[in-house]
C-alpha cells in the first residue's frame, strides 16, 4: 500500500490563483518530496524537505512539513497554465529501509 | 542537461508473451530503480539498485518479473509471460548514492505497455 495520501485527488483553479495540496503519511520519514508529472510523461522532481525542515521555498512553490501530525502541503503561487499537471508526494527512506513511497496524486488543472 | 534514457517508449504485445524494457541511468548515478504506474495511481516501486545489487524487490512479483543491472550502468526489466493487468507505465529513475542519505530521483520518460 502506498504511504503518501494526497488531498484532494483533483483540483481545478483559475490562472494566477494559488493552489494547495496536502499529504499525509504513515510512519517516521527522513524527508519528503515532491513531484510533478504532466500528463504520459516521467516525473520531475520539485522539492526536498527534511524532517528536521518545518518549511522550504522555491521559486513560486512552498512546501510545509508536520511531523507531529505526519503531513505536508505544497502550496503553488500565482498559478499557470503550465502548472497543469498531478503533483505526487514521495517519502524518503524511512528509519526501516530506503524505498520511496508515492502517494496517488493530486490532478490540478488550471484554467487560462 | 543529462537524462535517463528509456526504450521503447510503446509496446503492445500480446498476454503469455515476455517483454523486456531498457534503461540507460544518467551517468554516474550508483542508485537505479524501475516503478510501474497503473493509470490514476502514484508510481508502485518494483526494484532497486544499488550499483550492481538488489536492495529492494519486495514488491516485484518474481514468477513473472526479473531485473538486471550486470554491469552496475543500465538495466532491463523483463516480464514473461505477461497478463492483461500488466498494462501499466514502467518508469525508470537514477540518483547519486542512497545509503540512508536520499538525493533526488531522475526519472526517464517511461515505456507504455499494453497487454492484449
Amino acid at each position: 500500500s502506498q504511504q503518501g495520501e494526497e488531498d484532494p485527488q483533483a483540483l481545478s483553479i483559475q490562472e494566477g490563483e494559488n493552489a494547495t495540496m496536502n499529504c499525509s503519511y504513515k510512519t517516521s520519514i527522513n524527508n519528503l518530496q515532491w513531484y510533478r508529472q504532466n500528463s504520459g510523461r516521467g516525473l520531475v522532481h520539485l522539492i526536498l524537505i527534511r524532517s528536521n525542515e518545518r518549511e522550504k521555498h522555491s521559486g513560486r512553490l512552498r512546501v510545509t512539513l508536520d511531523t507531529s501530525k505526519k503531513s505536508s502541503s505544497l502550496l503553488i503561487t500565482a498559478s499557470r497554465a503550465a502548472d497543469t499537471a498531478s503533483y505526487f508526494c514521495a517519502t524518503g527512506p524511512n528509519t526501516g529501509g530506503f524505498k520511496t513511497i508515492f502517494g496517488a496524486g493530486t490532478r490540478l488543472f488550471v484554467k487560462a | 542537461e543529462a537524462e535517463v534514457a528509456q526504450s521503447p517508449r510503446y509496446k503492445i504485445t500480446e498476454k503469455s508473451q515476455a517483454v523486456a524494457f531498457w534503461c540507460d541511468p544518467i551517468s554516474g548515478h550508483a542508485t537505479l530503480y524501475w516503478y510501474r504506474q497503473i493509470l490514476g495511481q502514484g508510481p508502485e516501486l518494483l526494484v532497486q539498485f544499488q550499483d550492481e545489487s538488489v536492495v529492494d524487490d519486495s514488491q516485484l512479483p518474481k514468477d513473472r518479473f526479473s531485473a538486471e543491472r550486470l554491469k552496475g550502468v543500465d538495466s532491463t526489466l523483463k516480464i514473461q509471460p505477461a497478463e492483461l493487468g500488466d498494462s501499466a507505465m514502467y518508469l525508470c529513475a537514477s540518483s547519486l548514492a542512497d545509503r540512508g542519505l536520499y538525493y533526488e530521483q531522475y526519472f526517464g520518460p517511461g515505456t507504455r505497455l499494453t497487454v492484449t
